[in-house]
């Protein structure tokens, strides 16, 4: 079946500008999770979603980043006023949620790059 | 806090021979690991997991890792090498921290199978 679906795949934005990255989880997946890949950082955790329950947004690194998920599927997180060390590559999860399925199935990521 | 340690920036090793990639874990509680693959420009992708039963875990594309309680290591290994397999290995822990969700990860391993 359809894994995870993330776009764009690349952008490239100027410093300050607002961002909005997409994700597309797998059918049926209740749980959705966002990562950031940098060289400097490695793998880091940003904000899970499971059900309609509130978001545990502990890894977000500032106010600048938020992310929403409309009716339990799609989610964005937008960054507002891009910094350059917000340059990273952003990864998107899903999981079922159900019994003891915690392996998470990520998606491709968007190669964000501010200049 | 849970955590992970990859001991090895990079592992090289020769195809045909067999290869360990190591990981050991600090948690609170019972674990539950996990093994990721990366290639080149694209998301990460499951390997197998560690939840309860067997110590010895089976996974895709012949991988297996074995969870030693005692040494507190969660070893990814293969009985031989293919240059295919040359990518970045990632191990995780399941982190419930705070009432959340997430995968702590290593810090990744470079694994090179050579001719």
């Amino acid at each position: 079946g359809a894994g995870v679906s993330q776009s764009p795949s690349n952008k490239v934005t100027e410093k300050g500008k607002d961002v909005e990255l997409r994700c597309d989880p797998i059918s049926g997946h209740t749980a959705l999770y966002w990562y950031r890949q940098s060289l400097g950082q490695g793998l880091e955790f940003l904000i899970y979603f499971q059900g309609n329950s509130a978001p545990d947004k502990s890894g977000l690194p500032s106010d600048r980043f938020s992310a929403e998920r409309t009716g339990g599927s799609v989610s964005t997180l937008t960054i507002q006023r891009t910094q350059q060390e917000d340059s990273a590559v952003y990864l998107c999860a899903s999981s079922s949620g159900l019994g003891r399925s915690y392996e998470q199935y990520f998606g491709p990521g968007t190669r964000l790059t501010v200049t | 806090a849970q955590s992970v340690a990859q001991p090895e920036d990079q592992v090289n090793v020769a195809e045909g021979n067999p290869l360990t990639v190591k990981c050991t874990y600090s948690v609170s509680g019972n674990p539950y690991l996990f093994w990721y693959v990366q290639y080149p420009n694209r998301g990460l992708q499951f390997l197998l997991k560690y939840i309860t039963g067997d110590n010895l875990v089976k996974g895709s594309y012949g991988f297996e890792a074995e969870f030693n309680k005692s040494q507190t290591s969660f070893h990814l290994k293969k009985p031989s090498a293919l240059v295919s397999d040359s990518a970045l290995y990632f191990c995780a822990v399941r982190d419930i921290t705070g009432g959340g969700n997430k995968l702590t990860f290593g810090t990744g391993t470079q694994l090179k199978v050579e001719l």
